[in-house]
C-alpha cells in the first residue's frame, strides 16, 4: 500500500522565482492538504483540495495557489518567492469523509 | 481561533525512563492526532484519539475530549524516541484543516 509521496525532496530557488511542489495521496484517499513548517515551528494549514477544488484555505497570501487532478494528486504553486517561503512543505491526504490524515515525507525549499 | 498547547516544550530523558506529554486545546473537535517527526521531517502518526484510549506497544494516548486534553504515554523510552512530538486537532465546523500545537521536543540519552 502505497502511502503519501512528494517531490522533489529539496529545492533551492532565488527571490521572485516561481515553483511547483508535487503530492500524490495515499491509495483510496480522495483529499490533499498542505501544509508549511517553518524551522522549529508547528506545520500551518495553507489549504485543502477535494473533487478538484479548493476547499477550505489558511491564512497564507494569493502567491499560494494549488491544483487537484483527476487522479487526486495535487499540485502547490508558490509565485513570487520571498525568503520567508523557505520551509518544509508537508502533504498529506485523508479520506471526505474526515478521520486519519497521513502525510508526505516533505519538500524542503531554501530561498537565496 | 483555537489554541493548541502542547507541555512541556523540551524533555530530555534517560534511556529506559517514563514519560507523559500534555496537549491542552481550547475548543471542541473531531479529530485529535499524535505524530512523531523524525530529523528528517517525516510526521509519523502515532494515533487518531479524538476520545478515549488507545495503545500501541510502548505507546498509549488518552483524549478527554470533554476537558479538551489529551496525554501521551512513553514508556521504556529508547534513544529512538527522540524527536518532535505534535498533538494537531480539527474543528468539527472546519473540516480536516489540522491545527497543530507547537510541539514537545524530546531527547533520549544512552
Amino acid at each position: 500500500d502505497a502511502g503519501v509521496t512528494q517531490s522533489p525532496t529539496h529545492l533551492i530557488k532565488t527571490r521572485g522565482q516561481q515553483v511547483t511542489l508535487r503530492c500524490s495521496p495515499k491509495s483510496g484517499h480522495d483529499t490533499v492538504s498542505w501544509y508549511q513548517q517553518a524551522l522549529g515551528q508547528g506545520p500551518q494549514f495553507i489549504f485543502q483540495y477535494y473533487e478538484e477544488e479548493e476547499r477550505q484555505r489558511g491564512n497564507f497570501p494569493d502567491r499560494f495557489s494549488g491544483h487537484q487532478f483527476p487522479n487526486y494528486s495535487s499540485e502547490l504553486n508558490v509565485n513570487a518567492l520571498l525568503l520567508g517561503d523557505s520551509a518544509l512543505y508537508l502533504c498529506a491526504s485523508s479520506f471526505s469523509t474526515g478521520g486519519e490524515q497521513y502525510f508526505g515525507p516533505g519538500t524542503r525549499l531554501t530561498v537565496t | 481561533g483555537i489554541q493548541v498547547e502542547q507541555s512541556p516544550p523540551d524533555l530530555i530523558l534517560q534511556e529506559g525512563a517514563n514519560s507523559t506529554l500534555r496537549c491542552n486545546f481550547s475548543d471542541s473537535v473531531n479529530n485529535l492526532q499524535w505524530f512523531h517527526q523524525n530529523p528528517w521531517g517525516q510526521l509519523i502518526n502515532l494515533f487518531y484519539i479524538p476520545s478515549g484510549t488507545k495503545q500501541n506497544g510502548r505507546l498509549s494516548a488518552t483524549t478527554v475530549a470533554t476537558e479538551r486534553y489529551s496525554l501521551l504515554y512513553i514508556s521504556s523510552s529508547q534513544t529512538t524516541d527522540s524527536g518532535v512530538y505534535f498533538c494537531a486537532v480539527a474543528l468539527y465546523n472546519q473540516g480536516g484543516k489540522l491545527i497543530f500545537g507547537q510541539g514537545t521536543e524530546l531527547s533520549v540519552k544512552p
